[in-house]
């Protein structure tokens, strides 16, 4: 079964750090690129990250551009996203999704930024 | 990158066919065949009901179409059902090498 499991969400203070982890089954993780995209509580989908196969592509959205960085170990099939200075509008579930028209999505994470 | 934009709210009577539609700009939904749409039910995860504008992954109903001019994309569901009730959302590849998602629909089965 193709299957995706995001964890490390949790609760963390404004200007802190989380790192979310993707794990991928079921299919050869390293043959597609994989997406990271978010929704804030209440509100829609926002994608918020994107990596090639191989690493060689990375693209992030304006709004996390240099505090978030998107990784991957194909060895491990997981993915990854480190996410620093986090601020209260980064509060979201967090979902990873596979291929460049995300035909397979994992459950999300919650990720709540609060002081 | 602005969200693309699509009606808060669409609905139908049961067997009736609604229309969704998804309005960008050149530089995304106009200039790449590469639209997708999104079911999302309350708590759950999105799932991709169509992709590439109009190309369905196996297992999506027949009942889902869509269709794209110029900037406008349109997701069409035909013979409404009430499991048919959900949030959609349009999602576009764009020039800046990013996606963009639609500011989402609500659906009502009347």
């Amino acid at each position: 079964e193709v299957q995706l499991v995001e964890s490390g969400g949790g609760l963390v203070k404004p200007g802190g750090s989380l790192r979310l982890s993707c794990a991928a089954s079921g299919f050869t993780f390293s043959s597609y690129s994989m997406n990271w995209v978010r929704q804030a509580p209440g509100k829609g989908l926002e994608w918020v990250s994107s990596i090639s196969s191989s690493t060689s592509y990375i693209y992030y959205a304006d709004s996390v551009k240099g505090r978030f960085t998107i990784s991957r170990d194909n060895a491990k099939n997981s993915l990854y996203l480190q996410m620093n200075s986090l601020r209260a509008e980064d509060t979201a579930v967090y979902y990873c999704a596979r291929g460049y028209s995300s035909q397979v999505w994992g459950q999300g994470t919650l990720v709540t930024v609060s002081s | 990158q602005s969200a693309l934009t699509q009606p808060a709210s669409v609905s139908g009577s049961p067997g009736q066919s609604i229309t969704i539609s998804c309005t960008g700009t050149s530089n995304d939904v106009g200039g790449y065949n590469y639209v997708s749409w999104y079911q999302q039910h309350p708590g759950k995860a999105p799932k991709l009901m169509i992709y590439d504008v109009s190309d369905r992954p196996s297992g999506v109903s027949n009942r889902f179409s869509g269709s794209k001019s110029g900037n406008t994309a349109s997701l069409t569901i035909s013979g409404l059902q009430a499991e048919d009730e959900a949030d959609y959302y349009c999602s576009s590849y764009t020039s800046s090498s990013s996606n963009v998602f639609g500011t989402g629909t609500k659906v009502t089965v009347l």
